[in-house]
């Protein structure tokens, strides 16, 4: 079985300031891990993901993530905020092992970016 | 590449109606496609999984003859909500499967509003 768990439901930053959205997971497998953002009343753009290549995954707009196999955890980090950063982002998790590969989706980190 | 579209946009229907949303691969051959459901301010949870030219494999707890879901071709699939009530609405959403890799690509989503 896999899980995610999404530790923060929202995070507020200041335009420039660093971005940490924090993500944990349990797979029986080894996992594929994925971060998607989602804009309002929009579908679901992939940012990064991570397939047990490099440990620290680079995506687009500037932001990244480090799987940590001893933390169980796939942070989003991004060193600068923008107003177009606010959205709804999600860690998700599908198990390499099993050909099935289904998505699980953790419960959502809403990102606020202030002026 | 690698684009989902979904049809249509947003939806309104009556109580006691049936809704049949449309996902498309537009540029690729989608072996697999999933649809999920998302509930306001909530993350997705996947419903069914349909491979072309078979049955879906249904969640546990998603109602089949409610939910019927069609995936006739290698490039369409159809989610049909059958008798819509309130409770039913919801955002809708489908990603793609190729037979290459596990990536799975979003379409934009569908909103459906039962009256």
């Amino acid at each position: 079985a896999q899980s995610v768990t999404q530790l923060d439901s929202h995070v507020s930053v200041s335009e420039g300031t660093p971005v940490l959205l924090r993500c944990n997971y349990s797979s029986s497998y080894s996992p594929s891990l994925f971060w998607y953002v989602q804009h309002p009343n929009k579908g679901l753009q992939l940012l990064l993901k991570y397939t047990s290549a490099a440990t620290l995954v680079k995506g687009i707009n500037g932001f990244e993530a480090e799987f940590k196999k001893s933390e169980t955890s796939f942070h989003l980090t991004k060193p600068s905020a923008h107003m177009s950063d606010a959205a709804e982002y999600f860690c998700v998790v599908s198990e390499t092992g099993t050909g099935r590969r289904a998505l699980t989706f953790g419960s959502g980190t809403r990102l606020q970016v202030q002026p | 590449g690698a684009v989902v579209s979904q049809h249509p946009s947003r939806v309104i229907c009556k109580s006691g109606t049936s809704v049949k949303i449309e996902c498309r691969s537009l540029d690729f051959q989608a072996t697999t496609m999933f649809w999920y459901r998302q509930f306001p301010k909530k993350s997705l949870m996947l419903m069914a999984t349909s491979n072309e030219g078979s049955k879906a494999t249904y969640e546990q707890g998603v109602e089949k003859d409610k939910f019927l879901i069609n995936h006739a071709s290698l490039t369409l699939s159809t989610l049909t909500v059958t008798s819509a009530h309130p409770e039913d609405s919801s955002f809708y959403i489908c990603s793609a499967r190729g037979d290459r890799g596990y990536e799975q690509y979003f379409g934009p989503g569908t909103r459906l509003t039962v009256t």
